[in-house]
């Protein structure tokens, strides 16, 4: 079965600080690939995917992640981070299959301090 | 205004009893999902239904039930058989051709 591998459970970082999210899964055929983020009281959204093409995909408010098949991984970065990026992360992986179902990661809490 | 509704935000109750959280969604989507939400342990899928009247068990499916008897409605019941009921539970829906999941804002359910 797949599994997705976040290794930081919470960062902490200052405004205008850089950003990278490391996120790991195990399958070794072809899959589809999510960020989501959940921002305190709001709904799960998504962030960026990737499906096929060019490996480095470009998300909203100036996120972007890159897919490195060699190392299965797709990691989330942002050079400049602010406070409204405050929120939990997670990576999530559908390998494939009609019911195309998710497996998401642990998730990651990003704090963002003024 | 599309998008994916649960019902109640926030539910409490009472340990041994069953209780139903609900979900509709106005997108048209075919597919429907229900997960749990722990703390450190992200998402976990509860069940999904990929069309009207079939579901399948998804990996913690022990101690909830669910149906599917409209397009639209999705509903999950958390019985006495379910150990730690206690966790935020969302639900989500996707399109036929798509693999992109959308999510409602979920329900908190604490067994008291």
């Amino acid at each position: 079965a797949q599994s997705v591998s976040q290794h930081n459970h919470h960062v902490i970082l200052s405004e205008a600080a850089s950003l990278e999210l490391g996120c790991n899964y195990s399958y070794g055929g072809t899959v589809n690939l999510f960020w989501y983020v959940q921002y305190p009281g709001q709904h799960l959204q998504l962030l960026l995917k990737y499906f096929s093409g060019d490996p480095l995909v470009k998300g909203i408010k100036g996120f972007e992640a890159e897919f490195i098949k060699s190392k299965f991984s797709f990691n989330l970065r942002k050079p400049s981070v602010q406070w409204s990026d405050t929120a939990e992360y997670f990576c999530a992986v559908n390998a494939g299959g009609s019911a195309r179902q998710l497996t998401f990661g642990s998730g990651t809490q990003l704090t963002v301090l003024p | 205004d599309g998008g994916i509704t649960q019902s109640p935000k926030y539910l409490f109750r009472k340990e041994g009893q069953n209780v139903t959280l609900s979900c509709e969604q106005n997108l048209n989507h075919d597919a429907m999902y229900w997960y749990r939400q722990d703390p450190g342990q992200g998402l976990r899928l509860i069940y999904y239904s990929q069309i009207v009247n079939d579901f399948q068990k998804g990996d913690i499916a022990e101690g909830y039930s669910v149906s599917r008897e409209k397009k639209e409605s999705f509903p999950l019941t958390v019985t006495s058989a379910q150990k730690n009921p206690t966790a935020f539970y969302l639900c989500a829906s996707r399109t036929g051709g798509s693999n992109e999941q959308f999510f409602g804002p979920g329900t908190r359910l604490t067994v008291l």
